[in-house]
């Protein structure tokens, strides 16, 4: 399946800081990924999709001004955790339509 | 929406015996039906996936069974090793791509030496 590296592994930030987390598909141009969130010691929650040059679509409960989305090309998408809090820290992975996971992001907010 | 159930929540197994793991779906227009293994701190490892146009598919050690009448499907390990020790989630999708996965809530498989 197609490679997806997502970056950083892990990051620590302080509440009310923003943080981008990256996830890039290293060998397939992807006009579509999928951002999951996952809470310790439960399952995987679809967040959103981005679409390469247009807006993503949030699932229902996400707040689209929280957690931006921008898919600027055909192998970059981006995350940002905007006016992060302690609830934020959670595993952040994307997928692109493979549904090949990135190795994610473990997000720490103190 | 699609609604994804998995069974057991935990399951421990001797080394060399078989595990099973069952999934119901809910929405009969899913097509597609992956499994992942997922090791402490790491992302999802997909194992072994499953077309609705198939009832079975078989890679070495791991199968995976298909019933759309009665939308179910289970992952069989067999010969377990104390590798095969993780949380492995089933998932659903329609939409050939185009739609996110769906995931089960995980069961914690414990491999007895």
């Amino acid at each position: 399946g197609a490679v997806v590296s997502q970056h950083p592994s892990w990051v620590i930030c302080k509440s009310g800081t923003s943080v981008k987390i990256e996830c890039r598909s290293l060998d397939f141009q992807a006009t579509t990924m999928f951002w999951y969130r996952q809470f310790p010691k439960q399952s995987l929650m679809l967040m959103a999709t981005s679409n390469e040059g247009s807006k993503a679509t949030y699932e229902q409960g996400v707040e689209k001004d929280k957690f931006l989305i921008n898919h600027a090309s055909l192998t970059l998408s981006t995350l940002t955790v905007t006016s992060a809090h302690p609830e934020d820290s959670s595993f952040y992975i994307c997928t692109q339509p493979g549904y090949t996971f990135g190795s994610g992001t473990r997000l720490t907010v103190v | 929406g699609e609604n994804v159930e998995q069974h057991p929540s935990t399951l421990s197994v001797q080394e060399g015996d078989s595990a099973v793991i069952k999934c119901t779906y809910s929405d009969s227009a899913s097509n597609y039906f992956p499994w992942y293994k997922q090791e402490l701190g790491k992302g999802p490892q997909l194992i072994i996936d499953i077309r609705s146009n198939v009832g079975e598919k078989k890679d070495q050690r791991i199968a995976v069974t298909l019933n759309k009448t009665a939308k179910h499907f289970s992952l069989h390990i067999t010969e377990t090793q104390p590798e095969d020790s993780a949380v492995y989630f089933c998932a659903a999708t329609g939409g050939g791509g185009a739609d996110g996965l769906t995931f089960g809530k995980g069961t914690h498989l414990i491999i007895q030496p």
